[in-house]
């Protein structure tokens, strides 16, 4: 079963900061939080990944609170290109025993002209 | 980011047939490739972990005889489908893992879409 919980969908107008909620309250010390997307028909798309600090790339922000127990992913600027299921997964190191990635149902994120 | 390919990107066959899927990594060694299946409407379900020069590994409920693996080289995996039926008919993802960039990170082909009529 996946370890985090998302909320099934969301609607974001376009141009707007697009927020992504994930919960992870029995996340352990060694495991990390990604973040993949995956457009209709297409194979998933990484985005993101953070331990304790928040990241930001090109495609995304990632802000973990302090307790790691939840998460949020930030599309800055949300294009209709975006629309997509947004995945997030917590998963050890290579060759722990929770390396692998376990897919939820993920949040449908829909963004509005 | 890393890239990953799969070749083909759909194929249509007849039942009983065998199907070969390819999944290169483009631009970085792979020492470990995974294999997953989508159903529509459905999560990424694993079906392997392919290491290089030696044998996958499948997770419970996936007949190895069925799916056959190879991971000759750092950057190529196959999957073959073996004596397809319709109900194999689904989108069969590979992923490799790149670990040379310090994230530990997978990175995924865009899928084969495979019908077995």
């Amino acid at each position: 079963d996946a370890k985090t919980t998302q909320p099934p969908s969301m609607d974001c107008a376009e141009g707007r900061a697009a927020n992504l909620p994930c919960n992870h309250s029995t996340i352990s010390g060694n495991e990390y939080v990604y973040w993949y997307r995956q457009i209709h028909s297409q194979g998933p798309q990484y985005i993101i990944h953070g331990l304790k600090n928040n990241e930001t790339n090109e495609m995304a922000s990632l802000i973990i609170t302090e307790d790691r127990k939840s998460s949020t992913l930030i599309l800055p600027h949300a294009t209709l290109r975006d629309t997509a299921v947004y995945y997030c997964i917590v998963r050890g190191l290579y060759m722990d025993s929770n390396y692998q990635l376990i897919w939820g149902a993920g949040t449908k994120l829909i963004i509005k002209p | 980011g890393a890239v990953v390919s799969q070749h083909p990107s759909r194929v249509i066959c007849k039942s009983g047939t065998s199907v070969k899927i390819e999944c290169r990594s483009l631009d970085f060694q792979a020492t470990t490739m995974f294999w997953y299946r989508q159903f529509p409407k459905q999560s990424l379900m694993l079906m392997a972990t392919s290491n290089e020069g030696s044998k996958a590994t499948y997770e419970q409920g996936v007949e190895k005889d069925k799916f056959l693996i190879n991971h000759a080289s750092l950057t190529l995996s196959t999957l073959t489908v073996t004596s397809a039926h319709p109900e194999d008919s689904s989108f069969y993802i590979c992923s490799a893992r790149d670990g040379g960039r310090g994230a530990e990170t997978q990175y995924f082909g865009p899928g084969t879409r495979l019908l077995v009529l």
